[in-house]
């Protein structure tokens, strides 16, 4: 079944405490991002990757660090988490043709104390 | 900078009803426009893609129209369900690849369909 895994689906941690959420695409996909969602904010775009060894920041890549080290895993990372990143956090792939959909996985519910 | 808005905020129909959502967008130098369905705990669900050259897109009892100049789509769901129950967000793309990638998303719309 073609999906975007990932993993935890929740987390709750202090501040400060490294944490990497994962993400796993099995669909050959080239493009990859990370989206997260606040009440009142909808979703806002964190970072995306064209292709392996290709990132660039999003409209709020801020205290978020990406690799793509390998084409179907997009791991985000947050080196010193602060509680103003509690937040759902969504994963997504795309074929990056102009007719074919953004596919989201289950997100992950973060909570930094 | 492109905003979509999407009205009402909530809606709530009873079974049966056809009904209609709306979304709006600033910038009509859009790729593309997408519905998507998402459930409590779940993520987000395709559920339409309009490209910029259409019109209207239909997948079973949803139809989704394109009126880029006027910057407006509409989603039109027919014979409303309880299980149709979701939030419903619709998202623009600013073009292709790179961060033109990136889909911008409006606030939804939380749909209940009371049995």
């Amino acid at each position: 079944e073609a999906q975007v895994t990932q993993n935890p689906r929740y987390l709750i941690t202090v501040t400060g405490k490294k944490l990497t959420v994962t993400c796993s695409q099995n669909m050959n996909h080239e493009y990859m991002s990370w989206y997260r969602q606040d009440p009142g904010l909808g979703l806002r775009q964190i970072y995306y990757s064209m292709n392996v060894e290709v990132t660039d920041k999003g409209d709020v890549p801020e205290g978020y660090k990406v690799s793509r080290k390998e084409k179907r895993n997009f791991p985000l990372i947050l080196e010193s988490p602060s509680p103003n990143q509690t937040s759902l956090y969504f994963c997504a792939s795309w074929t990056g043709l102009n007719n074919s959909p953004l596919h989201f996985g289950n997100g992950t519910r973060l909570t930094v104390t | 900078k492109q905003e979509v808005t999407q009205i009402p905020a909530a809606l709530s129909v009873p079974e049966g009803e056809n009904l209609v959502l709306n979304c709006s967008f600033t910038d009509s130098a859009i790729y593309n426009l997408q519905w998507f369905r998402q459930d409590p705990g779940k993520g987000l669900t395709s559920l339409l893609l309009i490209q910029s050259s259409q019109r209207e897109q239909t997948s079973g009892r949803l139809n989704a129209s394109l009126d880029k100049s006027s910057g407006r789509s509409t989603l039109y769901i027919a014979a409303s369900q309880p299980g149709d129950s979701a939030t419903y967000l619709c998202a623009v793309r600013r073009g292709y690849g790179g961060s033109q990638g990136n889909l911008i998303f409006g606030k939804g719309t939380k749909l209940s369909v009371k049995p």
